[in-house]
């Protein structure tokens, strides 16, 4: 069965900086594209990051670029976001999602439960 | 504001028919293909339909999609109560590096 357990939200002011980590499980995690996804309270879902199976190709939303970086551990089966500079608008549950096939232009089959992040002062 | 366009809101009775809308641009559904996402209240969202038409393992076949030109449309049929819930399209977007756009959503009302 396929897992993706998100970890590291909590409340921070605007400015610091804050690491998610998403562990994997129940699949060939070298084998796959992930994504971040995040979402806004009451909003839509946005596209954040993603890396491709091997790091050689990583994306970014323009609201992030600059500020936030995407990376992996295929040896510990574990997805990252480092988010540095953060604003109130980066408010939202973010979720760790799996691509389809090892690039990054393949749909999400499927999603963590997300982690809460907050940003306030 | 989103890159693709959905209704904000969608309704029908029990074993109607509805539909839902996407629209986007040359960059994105003109060129890639579409995938819709469900997401119940409280929960992740789930893929739906990707590739346009494909339903994943377990998605029942009231289900189905479509695409022509650089619009998309989600169909539910024979509606039920338990299909109340937000709903999404995606695609992939060839501008610059690439990257995913979302719909806004739509929140699906089951009267």
């Amino acid at each position: 069965e396929v897992q993706l357990v998100e970890s590291g939200g909590g409340l921070v002011q605007p400015g610091r900086s804050l690491r998610l980590s998403c562990a994997a499980s129940g699949f060939t995690f070298d084998d796959y594209a992930m994504h971040w996804v995040r979402q806004a309270p009451g909003k839509g879902l946005e596209w954040v990051s993603g890396i491709s199976w091997n790091s050689g190709s990583i994306g970014y939303a323009d609201s992030v670029k600059g500020r936030f970086t995407i990376s992996r551990d295929n040896a510990k089966n574990s997805l990252y976001l480092q988010m540095n500079s953060l604003r109130a608008e980066d408010t939202a549950l973010y979720y760790c999602a799996k691509g389809f096939t090892m690039v990054r232009d393949a749909p999400f089959d499927y999603w963590g439960q997300g982690t809460l992040v907050t940003v306030s002062s | 504001q989103s890159v693709l366009t959905q209704p904000p809101s969608a309704s029908g009775t029990p074993g109607q028919r509805v539909t839902i809308s996407c629209s986007g641009s040359s960059s994105n559904i003109g060129s890639n293909t579409v995938n819709w996402y469900q997401q119940l209240p409280g929960t992740a969202p789930k893929l739906l339909i990707y590739s346009n038409n494909q339903r994943p393992s377990g998605v029942p076949d009231r289900f189905s999609g479509s695409k022509s030109g650089t619009s998309a449309s989600l169909a539910i049929s024979g509606l039920q109560s338990e299909d109340e819930a937000d709903y999404y399209c995606a695609a992939w977007d060839d501008s610059l590096n690439g990257s995913w756009v979302f719909g806004g959503g739509t929140k699906l009302t089951v009267l």
